[in-house]
């Protein structure tokens, strides 16, 4: 079945420490994106990909970075500068987000500070 | 600036009940409003969706209805059961805009008691 593969489903970040979370997909999408929930917030988007090597800052990049380097995969990566990381972490795809066509979401991972 | 603004937060009803979810938007070039329905530790999936040329759309036990001049739309789900308690999520987003960039709403947790 085709669908996003969010890894791993908990994560935990020591002080100053770099984390990456992984998305990959198989529904040969070719737009991706990088959702943050909180409590009572919605999602909020983090970074958007329409297509390989090309990515935009969506709403609260910073403290964020991603790369496109496949069409299948959009790493997340949570930097030592992004103070307040822990939240719920949501990727999804979409196929062709000109026409509307809906944007389907991986299962989370979920991020604590230790 | 919340580009969409949804309503209640939380929902109680009981089973066999209707449950009535609110959202209001101010951008008038917006022309794609879906609901997506998220169940604790997963990811969102899309529920229902309108576009401004209709005012209602109903698929089941769930409908849309939409006032486009009252910038408004809702989602309506008749004979509420156990089953659709989740967190349900009202967004937006405009022609123009190639990576079909979403607006969500705030989230509204739905919990129907049996």
């Amino acid at each position: 079945d085709g669908g996003i593969t969010q890894s791993p489903k908990y994560l935990f970040r020591k002080e100053g420490q770099n984390v990456t979370l992984s998305c990959e997909q198989n529904l040969n999408h070719d737009a991706m994106y990088w959702y943050r929930q909180d409590p009572g917030q919605g999602l909020r988007l983090i970074y958007y990909s329409q297509i390989v090597n090309d990515f935009q800052k969506g709403d609260i990049a910073e403290g964020y970075s991603v790369s496109r380097e496949k069409k299948e995969s959009f790493p997340l990566t949570v930097t030592s500068a992004q103070k307040n990381p822990t939240a719920f972490y949501l990727c999804a795809s979409s196929r062709n987000p000109a026409s509307h066509q809906p944007q389907h979401f991986g299962d989370g991972t979920r991020l604590s500070i230790l | 600036q919340q580009q969409v603004k949804q309503s209640p937060q939380s929902l109680i009803v009981q089973k066999g009940g209707i449950s009535i979810i609110n959202c209001a938007y101010e951008n008038t070039a917006f022309d794609y409003f879906p609901w997506y329905q998220q169940f604790p530790g997963k990811g969102p999936a899309l529920l229902i969706a309108i576009r401004p040329d209709v005012s209602e759309k109903k698929e089941g036990r769930f409908t849309i209805s939409f006032n486009k001049s009252a910038k408004q739309f809702s989602l309506h789900i008749m004979d509420s059961q156990p089953g659709d308690s989740a967190t349900y999520f009202c967004a937006a987003s405009r022609r123009g805009s190639t990576l079909g960039r979403l607006y969500f709403g705030r989230g509204t947790q739905l919990t129907v008691w049996p």
